[in-house]
């Protein structure tokens, strides 16, 4: 599975849009994005996934460059629930079933 | 209605002694997994279980040895326990396919403390 870069840590007010990056410059075709969070001392959560096309379900937005090296996911209206570390992972279909992560980028949102 | 539940949620224990964590689904799915994440964060996987069946063992000492009774559950049992495996001990599942990629669902968590 490809490599992902993201920035260690980010801040975002309360009621504004958080836009975290994932840089996954060696995606190959068949992989997919996936986005999860860690909120603290608690189990990973899954947020949302894409291919190539922009998706959006009740937790978040995701926005794929057109050639897939980078994505941004979108939480529209930040709360200080979503306070979490995000994980942006890379995996192929078909692919060894385990998710892999990296360090991800913590969230703090600010009131 | 816990999707994925674990038990015990805290654990303190002596060196060298045995232990096991217990996970359970209740989601039909047919995949289930263990991951560590240590005092760093990390979180990495150790095991991956398919219908009952070993798919993934990670380089992870022989002291651990994933038990899986039937597809809803999936125990870790720790031999000699060391210093090293305090940790945080996820479990999850997730249904699996060649052609649809499934989100894994995760339990809360088992701190395993080691003194």
């Amino acid at each position: 599975d490809a490599k992902t870069t993201q920035p260690p840590s980010m801040d975002c007010a309360e009621g504004r849009a958080a836009n975290l990056p994932c840089n996954h410059s060696t995606i190959s075709g068949n992989e997919y994005v996936y986005w999860y969070r860690q909120i603290h001392s608690q189990g990973p959560q899954y947020i949302i996934h894409g291919l190539k096309n922009n998706e959006t379900n009740e937790m978040a937005s995701l926005i794929i460059t057109e050639d897939r090296k980078s994505s941004t996911l979108i939480l529209p209206h930040a709360t200080l629930r979503d306070t979490a570390v995000y994980y942006c992972i890379v995996r192929a279909r078909g692919s060894a079933r385990q998710l892999t992560f990296g360090s991800g980028t913590q969230l703090t949102v600010l009131p | 209605d816990t999707a994925v539940s674990q038990t015990p949620k805290y654990l303190v224990t002596q060196m060298g002694n045995d232990k096991s964590i217990k996970c359970e689904q209740n989601l039909g799915h047919d995949t289930m997994y263990w991951y560590k994440q240590d005092s760093k964060k990390f979180l990495k996987i150790m095991f991956s279980y398919n219908n009952k069946e070993l798919i993934i063992n990670e380089t992870v000492p022989n002291r651990f040895s994933p038990k899986s009774p039937d597809k809803a559950h999936l125990n870790l049992h720790i031999n000699s326990l060391e210093l090293g495996d305090s940790a945080v001990y996820f479990c999850a599942s997730s249904q699996e396919s060649l052609v649809v990629l499934r989100e894994q669902y995760f339990g809360p968590g088992t701190r395993l403390t080691v003194t």
